[in-house]
């Protein structure tokens, strides 16, 4: 049974900081993998996804590296900003044969608050 | 193009009621997946249908049921409500099954 865990559970950087969140899944034959965010309240909005051959993928200021051998990704945040504070999610699609097997397991996520 | 939508937004209903929430993917996606969202369990996969065909099932009772129309609107329905079923509904759709999954903004179901 496939687990993702993140951490931190939560983090408080000051604006303008770099900062790395980390995900790691135990079960190595994924399909791909996809970081969210998600503000209070509200549904999710997709930031990245990485497919299983690729290492990494960027989006602005946000960067997301995958090392599948060991179970692991990461997502970079260059120069924090208070609108940054959300959770963030990462999520792993399972590969089935070569084929996609459409559940998404989730982490708990990393609550994230950028003070100014 | 318009987002993921979900009605209702909120509900409110009392133990042993049935419920039905629905969901309109992105104009062209075939997959839409469900998710039940609570504070103690996280995120948890519902089903996911595409091309009106459920090609996967969570670990939910039978209580838990949906479907999927030719157009890909989707419906998910509980029947006899447990409290324990109070929680964030989330939908998701993508093109394919494997592409990246865009969610709709929730329904807020309380039971009481």
């Amino acid at each position: 049974k496939q687990e993702v865990t993140q951490i931190p559970a939560a983090l408080s950087v000051p604006e303008g900081e770099n900062l790395v969140l980390n995900c790691s899944f135990t079960d190595s034959a994924i399909y791909n993998l996809q970081w969210f965010r998600q503000d209070p309240g509200k549904g999710l909005t997709s930031l990245l996804l990485i497919q299983s051959s690729q290492r990494e993928q960027t989006s602005g200021r946000l960067n997301a590296s995958l090392d599948k051998s060991s179970g692991r990704s990461t997502l970079y945040i260059a120069a924090s900003q208070p609108g940054d504070s959300a959770t963030y999610l990462c999520a792993v699609r399972r590969n089935a044969g070569g084929t996609s097997y459409g559940k998404l397991t989730f982490g708990q996520g990393t609550i994230l608050t950028v003070h100014p | 193009k318009a987002g993921v939508t979900q009605t209702p937004r909120y509900l409110i209903k009392t133990r042993g009621q049935q419920v039905t929430l629905s969901c309109s993917p992105i104009s062209g996606h075939r997959s839409v997946s469900w998710y039940q969202q609570t504070p103690g369990q996280g995120l948890q996969f519902l089903f996911e249908y595409f091309s009106e065909t459920q090609r996967n099932k969570g670990n939910f009772p039978g209580r838990f049921s949906g479907r999927q129309f030719s157009n890909s609107r989707s419906e998910m329905n509980v029947s006899t409500l447990e409290l324990g079923d109070s929680a964030l509904y989330l939908c998701a759709s993508s093109n394919t099954v494997s592409d990246t999954q865009y969610f709709g903004p929730g329904t807020r179901l309380t039971v009481l």
